[in-house]
């Protein structure tokens, strides 16, 4: 697509149940990365995938928190048993990395999760 | 590890005015890159503008522009005829050029009002 593409939008769910969060990024990027905005904050670095290469999984909060990128392109971020404090805004943002690349990541709208 | 400070969580400005957004940022290394980034309320982050540290040239995009001052790692965002399209989030990053594959470290955000 154009642009990175997110979803669902928008998802409420209730204290202990998984949620799934997706994000289809822009063709031909290599690199993908999640962040997580929690209200009113910066965004806090999750994960970030390149390529075929194992991914940098620094800061993922708890092992509640997995993702994958299935192909080198569609990433799923995964959180167990949800907690009150995972409420936030997740972002997914791609790149096309180069050696000589200056660094723009494109960011999609990001999923706002809620929990109850 | 690289911090990036933003000290203004609010700023405001009369419509048509110039508003500068500070940021500084701690690092040991000498080859970096620095963008700020503006988000609107649909959540998308949206690159404003970048420069790189080798350049001692300020950028310049329109009516943004940038004083990058080195050596007290100082990046400040300067919109001048401000727009009420303006008004959003402004978020200032820093990445390592040392690899390809570093994310972006973010600062906490400035929220920018734009006063008709």
């Amino acid at each position: 697509g154009a642009g990175v593409s997110q979803s669902p939008s928008n998802k409420v769910t209730e204290k202990g149940k998984d949620v799934e969060l997706r994000c289809d990024p822009i063709s031909g990027h290599t690199a993908l990365y999640w962040y997580r905005q929690s209200l009113g904050q910066g965004l806090e670095f999750l994960i970030y995938f390149q390529g075929n290469s194992a991914p940098d999984k620094s800061g993922l909060p708890s092992d509640r928190f997995s993702a994958e990128r299935t192909g080198g392109s569609v990433s799923t971020l995964t959180i167990q048993r949800t907690q009150q404090e995972d409420s936030a805004v997740y972002l997914c943002a791609s790149s096309y990395e180069l050696a000589d690349h200056t660094g723009e990541l494109f960011f999609g709208e990001g999923s706002r999760l809620t929990v109850l | 590890a690289q911090t990036v400070t933003q000290s203004q969580p609010e700023m405001s400005v009369q419509e048509a005015e110039t508003v500068t957004l500070s940021c500084t940022y701690d690092t040991s290394e000498s080859d970096y890159y620095l963008f700020w980034y503006k988000q609107p309320p649909s959540r998308q982050m949206i690159l404003v503008i970048r420069q790189e540290a080798y350049k001692q040239q300020n950028a310049t995009e329109n009516r943004f522009s940038v004083n990058f001052q080195k050596a007290a790692k100082s990046f400040s965002l300067k919109i001048s005829d401000s727009q009420l399209g303006d008004a959003a989030m402004y978020f200032c990053a820093y990445r390592s050029a040392r690899n390809a594959g570093n994310m972006l470290t973010f600062g906490g955000g400035t929220r920018l009002m734009v006063k008709p």
